[in-house]
């Protein structure tokens, strides 16, 4: 079994904060590794995709790699309310998803 | 942007019924995917369509369901015979590439409730 672990939250974090988010997997193959935002109701929003080790950015957001310990990472800068979802880490293709660490950010 | 788009957004059943949830993914895609997220849970991978054939399939994937395209823009799931468990918000995803760095786009989803 392919598993793709996330820490289910709530994760609370001031606005302004930086908000850490954390994923382990379980398959070494795995080449590819996606963080998806979920709104309560609504489809996963793809928000980065990284495919090799070390950091990758984006505007507000880092998403980490460490193949070797089969562990990335998302880091939001300067979370702002409109941050607040559900982010789910996703590995191979996006078909293993993880259950999705909520995120709250207070205002 | 082109999107994915399903429909109904809504749908409730019987148990015992069978329904098609429809999709259209977007045009110049050539890899289309079902997933369903029970209330709560995590999104779980159905199964992958290319080419006119099932490309993988998960273990939930079992006879109830099935899959096909009908023709050249939509791509359906049908559950032969739907159970309370089968209730689930059901997203359809497309991808253009078989390239692992090819993004997947999600629809809004159908939302099946079993009663």
């Amino acid at each position: 079994q392919k598993e793709v672990e996330q820490n289910s939250g709530p994760l609370s974090v001031p606005e302004g904060a930086i908000a850490s988010l954390n994923c382990t997997y379980s398959d070494r193959g795995s080449q590819s590794f996606f963080w998806y935002r979920q709104y309560s109701g609504k489809s996963p929003e793809l928000i980065m995709s990284i495919y090799s080790n070390g950091d990758k950015e984006d505007g507000r957001f880092t998403a980490q790699l460490n193949k070797a310990s089969q562990y990335v990472s998302l880091l939001i800068r300067d979370s702002q309310p409109s941050d607040s979802a559900t982010y789910l880490c996703a590995v191979s293709y996006a078909l293993n998803f993880g259950k999705g660490t909520s995120l709250l950010v207070t205002p | 942007e082109p999107e994915v788009t399903q429909t109904p957004s809504h749908q409730v059943t019987q148990m015992g019924q069978e329904v098609i949830l429809r999709c259209v993914p977007i045009s110049n895609h050539l890899y289309f995917y079902w997933y369903r997220q029970i209330l709560g849970q995590k999104v779980e991978f159905l199964v992958s369509f290319y080419n006119n054939e099932i490309s993988e399939k998960s273990e939930i994937f079992d006879d109830q369901f099935s899959v096909e395209r009908p023709d050249g823009s939509n791509f359906t799931l049908k559950i032969r015979s739907t159970k309370l468990e089968d209730s689930a918000m059901y997203f359809c995803a497309s991808r253009e590439k078989s390239s692992y760095n090819s993004p997947l786009h999600f629809g809004n989803g159908t939302r099946l409730t079993v009663t």
